[in-house]
């Protein structure tokens, strides 16, 4: 059981726009903590995809944003292509486990 | 160009050891922290110990606190995580990633990830 919930998986056609949300609580997001985002291609190492609740590492397409609001932050993907299709975490700190957590992983497929 | 390579995984009895270690370049090494993160087979991935970049502040999650040992040479820009009393529930791959700045904080990325190095423990 992960401390921030991710939907297991979501799925959209190619050009459309998706969201995967990441619920925290009161000891990470909810406390002002910054979520992270990290994309996970088939078979490799996660790569960072969003910092700062909302900053982009560069070389990662705009088609990519990410949000924070309360207790939770989302990641949205906008103009949905077939390379995107991969496994997506999200990540904050957590004060009553003392450490970095992330999410259980939502599975992105385009149709 | 920054590169992590990680090294010696491989299958262990339970009660085991082993040593994984994690080789940096592209970057000036001591000046971040680093750390390890796992993905058991098939599951999500499970931050598991960080270091600071002169090597004086150590973090662990509760799952392996006790029994791993988080370390750094900066003269030989490597990362190493030794693993004792191994189980079942530590088979992994486990990742080493790059923090952001010198020391681990609230606000720590982990923004570079090497390759991994599977470890399987099992009799």
């Amino acid at each position: 059981q992960s401390v921030l919930t991710q939907p297991p998986s979501v799925s959209g056609a190619p050009g459309q726009r998706v969201t995967i949300s990441c619920t925290g609580s009161s000891f990470n997001i909810g406390a002002g903590y910054d979520a992270q985002w990290y994309q996970q291609l088939p078979g490799t190492a996660p790569k960072l995809l969003i910092y700062g609740n909302n900053n982009r590492p560069s070389g990662v397409p705009d088609r990519f944003s990410g949000s924070k609001s309360g207790t939770s932050a989302s990641l949205a993907i906008t103009g949905l292509q077939a390379e995107d299709e991969a496994d997506y975490y999200c990540q904050s700190y957590d004060s009553s486990l003392s450490g970095w957590v992330f999410g259980g992983g939502t599975k992105l497929t385009v149709l | 160009e920054v590169q992590l390579v990680e090294s010696g995984g491989g299958l262990v009895q339970p009660g085991g050891s082993l040593r994984l270690s994690c080789a940096a370049s592209g970057f000036t090494f001591n000046n971040y922290a680093m750390s390890w993160v796992r993905q058991a087979p098939g599951k999500g991935l499970e931050w598991v110990s960080s270091i600071s970049g002169r090597g004086g502040s150590t973090y662990y999650a509760d799952s392996v606190k006790g029994r791993f040992t988080i370390s750094r040479d900066n003269s030989k820009n490597t990362l190493y995580l030794q693993m004792s009393s191994l189980r079942a529930e530590d088979t992994a791959i486990y990742y080493c990633a790059k923090g952001g700045a010198r020391d681990m904080a609230t606000t720590t990325t982990f923004d570079y990830w090497g390759q991994g190095t599977l470890v399987t423990v099992s009799s």
